[in-house]
C-alpha cells in the first residue's frame, strides 16, 4: 500500500482560497468514495474536516468543501483565517478493512 | 464526549515489544465503530496500523502485519496495540482513534503520545 500522495506545502493569504489536492490510485481513491480530511494543529489531536469525499460533520464551517475526480482528491479553503495555518491530511479507503494516509500538507496562511 | 488517551514507555530498546493502551471514556467498545492505531513518523505521514472492531475482529496493515496484535479488554473499556521486533524506524508518534464502521473516517482521536526506538 502506497500513502497517498499531496504537496508538502501550500500557502494563501487572509481571506483567499485555496485548493489541496491529493492523488491516489485506481485501488484506493480512485475507486472508493470513502475520501476523507483532517487537520491537525501542532501538540493537538488531528480533526475530522470532510468525509466521504464531501460531507462536513456538525460543526465544521462550511468554508471546507471537498470534491473527486478520477483518482484525485481535493480539499478547497476558503476565506482562510489565521488558525487555519496547520497541516491537513487526506485519507481513502483501500480495501479489506485498511485505510491509507497522505503524506499531509503544511498550509500557511500569509 | 468521546475521548481516547494514549499511555504506555516512551522509550523501547531495539528488538523489543513496544506496548501502548488506549483509555477510551463517554463510549463503549463493545457498542460500535473499529478502533484503531495509527503512528506518524517525524517528519513524515500518518500511517494506519490496524484495529478492533466492536465485535472483537482485528485486522491490520499488510506491510506490519506479523509485528502486530490488537487487542482489547471490554472491561476497562480499553485495547491495546504489541508491536514486537521494534527498530528504530518504529520510532513515532502513535495515536488510537475511533474509525466508523462503514464509511471509514476517523471521527475521534487521542492526543498521540511518542514512542522512541533507542538503546
Amino acid at each position: 500500500q502506497s500513502a497517498l500522495i499531496q504537496p508538502p506545502s501550500a500557502s494563501g493569504s487572509l481571506g483567499q482560497s485555496i485548493t489541496i489536492s491529493c492523488s491516489g490510485t485506481n485501488n484506493d481513491l480512485g475507486i472508493y468514495n470513502y475520501v476523507s480530511w483532517y487537520q491537525s494543529h501542532p501538540g493537538k489531536a488531528p480533526k475530522l474536516l470532510i468525509y466521504e469525499i464531501n460531507k462536513r460533520p456538525s460543526g465544521v464551517p462550511d468554508r471546507f468543501s471537498g470534491s473527486k475526480s478520477g483518482n484525485t482528491a481535493s480539499l478547497t479553503v476558503s476565506g482562510l483565517q489565521a488558525d487555519d495555518e496547520a497541516d491537513y491530511f487526506c485519507s481513502s479507503y483501500a480495501g479489506y478493512n485498511n485505510v491509507i494516509f497522505g503524506g499531509g500538507t503544511k498550509l500557511t496562511v500569509l | 464526549q468521546v475521548q481516547l488517551q494514549e499511555s504506555g514507555p516512551g522509550l523501547v530498546k531495539p528488538s523489543e515489544t513496544l506496548s501502548l493502551t488506549c483509555a477510551v471514556s463517554g463510549y463503549s467498545i463493545s457498542s460500535g465503530y473499529y478502533w484503531g492505531w495509527i503512528r506518524q513518523p517525524p517528519g513524515k505521514g500518518l500511517e494506519w496500523i490496524g484495529s478492533i472492531s466492536y465485535s472483537g475482529d482485528a485486522y491490520y496493515n499488510p506491510s506490519l502485519k506479523g509485528r502486530v496484535t490488537i487487542s482489547r479488554d471490554t472491561s476497562k473499556n480499553q485495547f491495546s496495540l504489541k508491536m514486537n521486533s521494534v527498530t528504530a524506524t518504529d520510532t513515532a508518534v502513535y495515536f488510537c482513534a475511533r474509525r466508523d464502521s462503514g464509511n471509514y473516517f476517523i471521527d475521534y482521536w487521542g492526543q498521540g503520545t511518542l514512542v522512541t526506538v533507542s538503546s
